[in-house]
């Protein structure tokens, strides 16, 4: 059970470039969510999904999307990635009910050169 | 206690002492709470959650303490040990349909051996 993965780990990337990170999980959750991480703003989040087949925005959405094909994975792209999208990434998933938990992924660190 | 700004609050503890954490959560409707561990690059870790119905809950070594009349939670951790050592967050779900959580910014937490 390795309940939630992320890949890769590590990336770098001129201005530009495209690239897709990809969350897995084995807990048959229903929920899933992309965050990221910056110095002293905190966890923001990006996009969510409430099911196989179902996303939306979250508070920042600009320059992302993501794609819920299958319920145990929660794909987020960067179609023309920019510098400010440096950060790190975390993907994180729910049960499915308002008071359950969410466990969080170990990240992907993401530089934009 | 939590801020916003660059910069976490901080605070510094001997191993074997008891630490408080603080947090003040912004939604009167919030009816779930959950208090994060972040080691350095690692992903957010759950340690414990409570709900509005409640004032106090114990786990192993920490308990969270909430009081809805001023909207604050606190994180107490008993004999803390260098292994503690880590950022500390709160977050809170408003209920009802909306399974997204709202995130502080977090305190860093120093044991000092």
């Amino acid at each position: 059970n390795a309940g939630v993965t992320q890949t890769p780990k590590f990336r770098v990337l001129k201005t530009g470039q495209s690239m897709t990170l990809l969350c897995a999980q084995d807990m048959n959750h229903e929920y899933m969510y992309w965050y990221r991480q910056d110095p002293g703003m905190g966890l923001r989040l990006i996009h969510y999904s409430v099911g196989e087949g179902t996303t939306a925005k979250g508070e920042v959405p600009d320059g992302y999307n993501v794609s819920r094909l299958k319920k145990q994975n929660f794909l987020l792209g960067l179609e023309s990635a920019a510098p400010s999208q440096t950060s790190v990434y975390f993907c994180a998933t729910q049960a499915g009910a308002s008071t359950d938990t969410q466990y969080f992924g170990p990240g992907t660190r993401l530089t934009v050169l | 206690g939590e801020s916003v700004g660059l910069h976490l609050p901080t605070l510094s503890v001997q191993e074997g002492d008891n630490s408080i954490i603080n947090c003040a959560y912004s939604n009167s409707a919030s009816d779930y709470f959950i208090w994060y561990k972040q080691e350095s690059g690692k992903g957010p870790q759950f340690i414990i959650d409570i709900r509005s119905n409640m004032d106090k809950r114990q786990g192993q070594r920490v308990t969270v303490l909430l009081n809805k009349t001023v909207k604050h939670l606190s994180l107490q951790i008993a004999a803390t040990q260098p292994g503690d050592s880590a950022v500390y967050f709160c977050a809170e779900n408003s209920g009802g349909s909306n399974y997204k959580l709202t995130f502080g910014k977090g305190t860093l937490l120093t044991v000092n051996p």
